[in-house]
Formats: C-alpha cells, structure tokens, sequence
C-alpha cells in the first residue's frame, strides 16, 4: 500500500502556480520522495526527488517540511500541458503508487 | 536516446486464453519492472529484475502470471490463463541505479504500455 495521502483532484488556471501537497507522515529516515506525473495515455514521467533539502529543477521545485512527514511539488507557471495525474512517492528501493492527485489546468 | 520500448500496444483475447508482452529497456539500464495499471488506479509493482535476476516479485499472481529476462536485456510477461480482472494497462520501466546501494537515486523510465483488454 502507498504511504501517502494526496487530494484525488486539483484545479489551477494557466499561467499559476500550481502547489500539491502530499502527506508521508511515516516516512523513514532513509526514504526518498519522489514526485511523477502520468499524462493520459502514457506512461508515467519522472519530475523530481528530494531526501530532506529542497530542490529545484526545470520542470518543478519541491519543498520538504524540516520533519519530513510532508512535502510540496510547485509548477511555477502551469500549463496546459501540465494537466496529468501528479504521484507522490515515498521509496526505500521500490515503488508503491497511489491514486495521486488529477490535476487540471484550465485556460 | 531511444527510450523503453514495448510491444504489442493493444491487445484484446478472451478469458483462459493465454497472452505475452515484450518489453526493450533503455540501452545499458540494469533494473527492469513490469507494473499493472488497473483503470482508475496508480501502477502496481509486478515484479522487478535486476540484470537477468528477480529482486521482487511479491505482488506477481504467480499462478498464471510469469516474466523472464533471459540475458539481461529485453524481458517477455506471459498470463496464462486469462482473466476479467487481467483487463489493464501493463507497463514497462526501466532504471540504472547510481550505485550499488539500495539507498542510491533511482529514476525509473516508463514505456507506453499495453492496454490488454479481456473479454
């Protein structure tokens, strides 16, 4: 079973920053968090990943809370594009996703 | 780079009829999986090779289900028989682990799946 809680679905106008949340509230001390996203009939893309510093990259910035047990994946200026299920993972060597959040970006 | 290849991308049998999917990982990457993707639902972990060799395949219904990586390369997932609930998107992914512990970064490249419906 997956280890985190996400709300099944967001909405976000074009152009906005788009801020999911995610609960790992059990997450161990050696747990990466992952973040990937699935646009409809593809497979799912990886966006980023993070231990306990914040980071950024050119699709995403992802903030960790100093205890862990929460994080935030920002799109800065979504898109369109960006409309996809949006997975929060927490992974010692394997994957376990769950439902995600379905995000929709309107115009 | 080309990127994870599988094949076919749709396919459609009846119950107890028996199916196989191919996977091509990504050139030189070690680690390759084979989720199930039930409609609606996030990818589940069917069962993960680490060159030509199992790591998990806890959540793999090993009575009809079953996978091969023989050389280490592409791999093949067969269901044998199928069933209704086997109706699902079955993806392929692949990764090369930056080292040798289990600690170690591990983005994994997905393909675009088979959708297998059965009737």
């Amino acid at each position: 079973d997956a280890k985190t809680t996400q709300p099944p679905s967001m909405d976000c106008a074009e152009g906005r920053a788009a801020n999911l949340p995610c609960n790992h509230s059990t997450i161990s001390g050696n747990e990466y968090v992952y973040w990937y996203r699935q646009i409809h009939s593809q497979g799912p893309q990886y966006i980023i990943h993070g231990l306990k510093n914040n980071e950024t990259n050119e699709m995403a910035s992802l903030i960790i809370t100093e205890d862990r047990k929460s994080s935030t994946l920002i799109l800065p200026h979504a898109t369109l594009r960006d409309t996809a299920v949006y997975y929060c993972i927490v992974s010692y060597h394997d994957m376990r996703f769950g439902a995600g959040t379905r995000l929709t970006v309107k115009p | 780079e080309a990127g994870v290849a599988q094949s076919p991308r749709y396919k459609i049998i009846e119950k107890r009829q028996s199916v196989a999917f191919w996977c091509n990982p990504i050139s030189g990457h070690a680690t390759l999986y084979w989720y199930q993707q039930i409609l609606g639902q996030g990818p589940k972990l069917l069962i993960q090779f680490q060159n030509n060799g199992v790591v998990d395949d806890s959540q793999l219904p090993k009575d009809r289900f079953s996978a091969e990586r023989l050389k280490g390369v592409d791999s093949t997932l067969k269901i044998q028989p199928a069933k209704l609930e086997d109706s699902a998107v079955y993806l392929c992914a692949s990764s090369s682990p930056s080292g040798l512990s289990t600690l170690s970064y591990n983005e994994q490249f997905f393909g675009p799946g088979t959708r297998l419906t059965v009737l």
